[in-house]
């Protein structure tokens, strides 16, 4: 069964530090998302994209993120500068169309030191 | 901001016996309501979902129903077996968002005792 994927699995940077987190979405689907999830807390919703743009962004998503889908099968979150509150899980997550569910991948642990 | 909240952090319940978890939601412009399983290190997995215009779904031992009167909805587990302790997660999806991005609950950890 086709399955989203994420890299790295934990990923430990130092405050101030860039990251880029990476998800190979299922080939077929059109639509992405991130999540992420602050230990203990609900899941909350960053960002989707979808036609190589950004349809809409929470406010937790400000300018010290970014979004990209480089070469067509990658879908990459960056934190350009992070911060200590950034600590969390993030889930990567896809659909093929807009009435399908959502698969999310197995996260990235961030935690910034 | 809470518009989904599972009020119980943890349930836990004998196996053979029915699990039911509960969720609640403040805005009425959600008309698609999911639950999601969560795994110790894996991300969130689909377990079953419900339309507005239903009040009831079913499938195998999971049922999902929805009171939209009341903003609530419950998922039902039966019989409950030991594999099904694991985080769960409730998730509405607001007519209003173009992007069909999901609001989360806060999770219910149910532990199902062999």
């Amino acid at each position: 069964e086709p399955e989203v994927t994420q890299t790295p699995s934990h990923q430990v940077t130092q405050m101030g530090q860039e990251v880029i987190l990476r998800c190979v979405p299922i080939s077929n689907h059109l639509y992405f998302y991130w999540y992420r999830q602050i230990l203990g807390q609900k899941v909350e919703f960053l960002v989707s994209f979808y036609n190589n743009e950004i349809s809409e962004k929470s406010e937790i998503f400000d300018d010290q993120f970014s979004v990209e889908r480089p070469d067509g099968s990658n879908f990459t979150l960056k934190i350009r500068s992070t911060k200590l509150e950034d600590s969390a899980m993030y889930f990567c997550a896809s659909i093929q169309g807009i009435t399908d569910t959502q698969y999310f991948g197995p996260g990235t642990r961030l935690t910034v030191l | 901001d809470q518009q989904v909240k599972q009020n119980s952090p943890s349930l836990s319940v004998q196996e053979g016996r029915i699990s039911i978890l509960n969720c609640d939601y403040t805005n009425s412009m959600f008309d698609y309501f999911l639950w999601y399983k969560k795994y110790p290190a894996e991300g969130p997995t689909f377990l079953i979902s419900i339309s507005s215009i239903k009040d009831k779904n079913e499938d195998g031992r999971f049922t999902v129903f929805l009171n939209k009167s009341a903003k609530h909805l419950s998922l039902h587990i039966v019989p409950s077996q030991p594999g099904d302790s694991a985080v769960y997660f409730c998730a509405a999806q607001p007519s209003t968002s173009g992007t069909y991005k999901y609001i989360f609950g806060t999770g219910t950890r149910l532990k199902v005792l062999a």
